[in-house]
């Protein structure tokens, strides 16, 4: 059974900072990963996919990358601000492709002025 | 605005009262899906639907029914609510096939059960 994790489950930076997300899944035969963002009492708003064949997408500040073999995905965000404060959410799509993702927890994002 | 709308926005049930959670969207995407996301779980899919006329449980169906009325609207039953049905419900489409591929959520629906 696919199961995935990211750590850390809440994180708190100063303005400017460059940081990074992590998410880990347990099965590498994934369709596709994507990250999501959810602001407080929101639904939630896709920022970036992967598809397996794929190793990072990019947009704007952000890039997200895939490591299919060891499972893993990481979200960078470069010279973060308090607006992107909210929870960053990834999920996989299993590999054969129904759009059935499974999320991880998420990791909550502050970014202090 | 296109995307995906739910209604109610907010429910309070009684234990075994029953309702239906109702979503549409306009971009004429084929699947549709109903999460619930609780604290410290994420989120978990419930029922998807890969196109009108087709429904397939989730992770999480037990107590839940769904119904694909057309290709825009996807409807979440509740026949006997329970507390632990409390939850906030998602509703999302996608659109799998060529190379558009973007997963819409509504803004949610927050379901409490006393």
């Amino acid at each position: 059974k696919q199961e995935v994790t990211q750590i850390p489950a809440a994180l708190s930076v100063p303005e400017g900072e460059n940081l990074v997300l992590n998410c880990s899944f347990t099965d590498s035969a994934i369709y596709n990963l994507q990250w999501f963002r959810q602001d407080p009492g929101k639904g939630l708003t896709s920022l970036l996919l992967i598809q397996s064949s794929q190793r990072e997408q990019t947009s704007g500040r952000l890039n997200a990358s895939l490591d299919k073999s060891s499972g893993r995905s990481t979200l960078y965000i470069a010279a973060s601000q308090p607006g992107d404060s909210a929870t960053y959410l990834c999920a996989v799509d299993g590999s054969s492709n129904t759009g059935k993702l499974i999320f991880g927890q998420g990791t909550t994002l502050q970014v202090k002025p | 605005n296109a995307g995906v709308t739910q209604t109610p926005k907010f429910q309070v049930l009684k234990t075994g009262q029953s309702m239906t959670l109702q979503c549409a969207q306009d971009m004429n995407h084929n699947s549709m899906y109903w999460y619930r996301q609780d604290p410290g779980m994420g989120l978990r899919l419930i029922y998807y639907s890969a196109s009108e006329g087709t429904t397939d449980k989730g992770e999480v169906p037990n107590g839940y029914n769904v119904s694909r009325l057309n290709k825009r609207e996807f409807s979440l039953r509740l026949e006997s609510a329970a507390p632990s049905q409390t939850s906030v419900y998602f509703c999302a489409s996608e659109n799998l096939q060529g190379n558009s591929y973007g997963y819409t959520f509504g803004s949610g629906t927050r379901l409490t059960v006393v």
